[in-house]
């Protein structure tokens, strides 16, 4: 178990919908950072928030937003969906801002299924 | 352009050795990481590698970095049927502020 926690496990929606990812980082971290995971793209990085503020932009579709809360736990926002958005979205949390240098840890992701 | 390119698949026997290898290319990359993803599962860290060090082992895992060559393994000793799971290479740029970058992944296998 990492310490960092996300919900929902698995996610069922219809296209054109707007979904919520929820994520907790590890007691002490200040960075999230979201990653998609799918069968053509592989494993990709999108955002990372530290202590409440977008830090680094990866391959985020604009329909995508994510925030940081006081409370450090972050949320993905996914908008407009469609089937390609199928996939399974990974958080992971560090204690600090250069990501380069940071050791990352994963939650179990939140599969989300678009039909 | 960044790219961190890994085989797809590897089988062994059980109690045999796997190595896993990995090739990357930026090589201002800090840490070189290795992750674990068992079926239905997140990602494990299992294992990482400072650019300034040429081996690290740890328990039955052994990591070795060629930076000239910018190649990565993951040598599992005494591999068991729990190893059973795909393994990802990553680094992380410097400059990238936290972006790690990832291969597709090797399968292991590890058959009985």
């Amino acid at each position: 178990d990492s310490g960092v926690t996300q919900t929902p496990k698995h996610l069922i929606t219809a296209t054109g919908q707007r979904v919520t990812l929820r994520c907790s980082p590890r007691s002490g971290d200040l960075s999230v950072y979201w990653y998609q995971q799918s069968l053509d793209q592989g494993l990709q990085f999108l955002i990372q928030y530290y202590n409440g503020e977008e830090r680094a932009k990866g391959n985020i579709l604009e329909r995508f937003s994510a925030q940081q809360f006081p409370d450090l736990h972050s949320e993905l926002n996914l908008s407009s969906l469609e089937l390609g958005d199928s996939a399974l979205y990974f958080c992971a949390s560090s204690v600090g801002k250069t990501g380069s240098s940071e050791t990352q840890y994963f939650g179990p992701g939140t599969r989300l299924l678009v039909l | 352009g960044e790219d961190v390119e890994q085989s797809l698949f590897l089988s062994v026997r059980e109690g045999d050795s796997s190595v896993i290898n990995c090739t990357y290319t930026d090589s201002s990359s800090t840490y070189l990481y290795w992750y674990k993803q068992e079926p239905g599962a997140g990602l494990q860290l299992l294992t990482y590698i400072f650019s300034n060090m040429d081996m690290k082992q740890d328990q039955r895992l052994t990591v070795l970095l060629n930076k000239k060559d910018k190649h990565l393994s993951l040598r599992i000793a005494d591999t068991q049927t729990g190893d059973s799971a795909i393994y990802f290479c990553a680094e992380s740029p410097w400059g990238s502020q936290g972006n790690l970058i990832f291969g597709k992944g090797t399968k292991l296998s590890v058959k009985p």
